[in-house]
């Protein structure tokens, strides 16, 4: 079973609208990363969230974090075309590895002229 | 900006054929990784590296062999390839474990007919 994971498979909206993107997770964790993937791309990290933290910006995305329901929200301001891509929350792995980061199954978000 | 390098982008195959896919990265990383993604886009870690040493082996069929020359490289060879081998695989890296950004390749796409 997946240790995090989006909340919506799709989502699609136009140019200039606001967007947000959700994930739970069923874990203590340390940190909580998005991660964007555009077609014929790796994954690129967005944002890495602790879980001392409880809200994260980096230009027009701001990521939330809220531990006690454990889950996480990223959203995207002045959406372009550019942003539509697969994104991912990814977590912390647990069960004696420090070297795993478990992925969400990804939210397509398609912005539209 | 692409630091993670991997050979070759596309890799065509039939059923039992062995072959291996080279990753790099210039980043000085002390972790590599190798993450299988599905015609789904479902991210599933298979290997951790850190400083030559295996860290994670997920319970990837023994065909799967991943080999480290040094901590700037990690290949992935599969010795008589299976029709559900087919998909993406991704190397990344990381400074240390996965509580840091990892940086992704751009993936060697797999196709077994």
């Amino acid at each position: 079973s997946q240790l995090a994971e989006e909340n919506s498979w799709a989502l699609s909206v136009h140019e200039g609208e606001s967007v947000t993107v959700n994930c739970s997770y069923k874990t203590s964790i340390t940190a909580l990363q998005w991660y964007r993937q555009k077609s014929g791309k790796g994954p690129a990290q967005l944002i890495l969230i602790r879980s001392n933290e409880r809200e994260k910006r980096n230009g027009r995305l701001r990521a939330t974090l809220d531990t006690s329901s454990q889950s996480s929200s990223l959203s995207i301001t002045a959406t372009r075309c550019e942003d539509t891509a697969v994104y991912f929350c990814a977590t912390d792995g647990v069960g004696g590895s420090n070297y795993k980061l478990t992925f969400g199954k990804g939210t397509l978000l398609t912005v539209t002229p | 900006e692409t630091a993670v390098f991997q050979t070759p982008n596309y890799h065509v195959t039939q059923v039992g054929n062995e072959v291996s896919f080279n990753c790099k990265q210039t980043l000085g990383h002390d972790t590599m990784y190798w993450y299988k993604q599905d015609s789904k886009k479902l991210l599933k870690i298979m290997f951790s590296y850190n400083n030559k040493q295996l860290i994670v082996n997920e319970t990837v069929p023994r065909r799967f062999s991943p080999q480290s020359s040094d901590k700037a490289h990690l290949n992935l060879r599969i010795k008589s390839v299976e029709p559900e081998d087919s998909a993406v695989y991704l190397c990344a890296s990381s400074y240390t474990g996965f509580h840091e950004r990892l940086f992704f390749g751009h993936g060697t796409k797999l196709s077994v007919l």
